[in-house]
């Protein structure tokens, strides 16, 4: 079974701060994981995603996560905030060969000027 | 390529009606996802359709339905509304392989009152 768990629903960064957002994950089998980002009243946008190629993914907008299986962790990272960041992410898990995404209950992130 | 569109934006309806749902995934891909979103549940896997079949299903009950068609395009209907209906209804396609990733579309908006 697969399921994804993220820390912290809201996280408040100052413009310019870094951007740090925990998922760690749950898998009986090799995951393949994704960041989506969500801004109101529209869909999900893939940020990054790891398919067990390198364990440093880049993705979108300056934003990188890592793979790290000893933690079980997949926390997305981006060194300064932008005002444009502000909307809502969210960490998903499926497993390989899978057809579908379990998705963690997403963080808000807000970014103060 | 034009993106994955979803008809209608939004939609009201009463307890105890059915709705349609369309989704018109990105040319040439075949496969289709569809997942409610609720602030309660969050984001939760309905089902995946790949060349008219359905190929996976989450945990709902047979009120909720689908189906695709020869062009990829896929509807999904829910019978017999209930107030914890209301949700995003949110759509995704891929090409087809379990390593793509699913471009999700803006959603609609189902209200159940």
């Amino acid at each position: 079974a697969q399921s994804v768990t993220q820390l912290g629903s809201h996280v408040s960064v100052s413009e310019g701060a870094l951007v740090l957002l925990r998922c760690n994950y749950s898998s009986s089998v090799p995951p393949y994981l994704f960041w989506y980002v969500q801004y109101p009243n529209q869909g999900l946008q893939l940020l990054l995603k790891y398919t067990s190629a390198a364990t440093l993914v880049k993705g979108i907008n300056g934003f990188e996560a890592e793979f790290k299986k000893s933690e079980t962790s997949f926390h997305l990272t981006k060194p300064s905030a932008h005002m444009s960041d502000a909307a809502e992410y969210f960490c998903a898990v499926s497993a390989t060969g899978a057809n579908n995404l379990f998705f963690g209950t997403g963080t808000r992130l807000t970014v103060i000027p | 390529k034009a993106g994955v569109t979803q008809t209608p934006r939004y939609l009201i309806k009463t307890r105890g009606q059915q709705v349609t749902l369309s989704c018109s995934p990105i040319s040439g891909h075949r496969s289709v996802s569809w997942y409610q979103q609720t602030p309660g549940q969050g984001l939760q896997f309905l089902f995946e359709y790949f060349s008219e079949t359905q190929r996976n299903k989450g945990n709902f009950p047979g009120r909720f339905s689908g189906r695709q068609f020869s062009n990829s395009r896929s509807e999904m209907n829910v019978s017999t509304l209930e107030l914890g209906d209301s949700a995003l209804y949110l759509c995704a396609s891929r090409s087809g392989t379990n390593t793509d990733t699913q471009y999700f579309g803006p959603g609609t908006r189902l209200t159940v009152l």
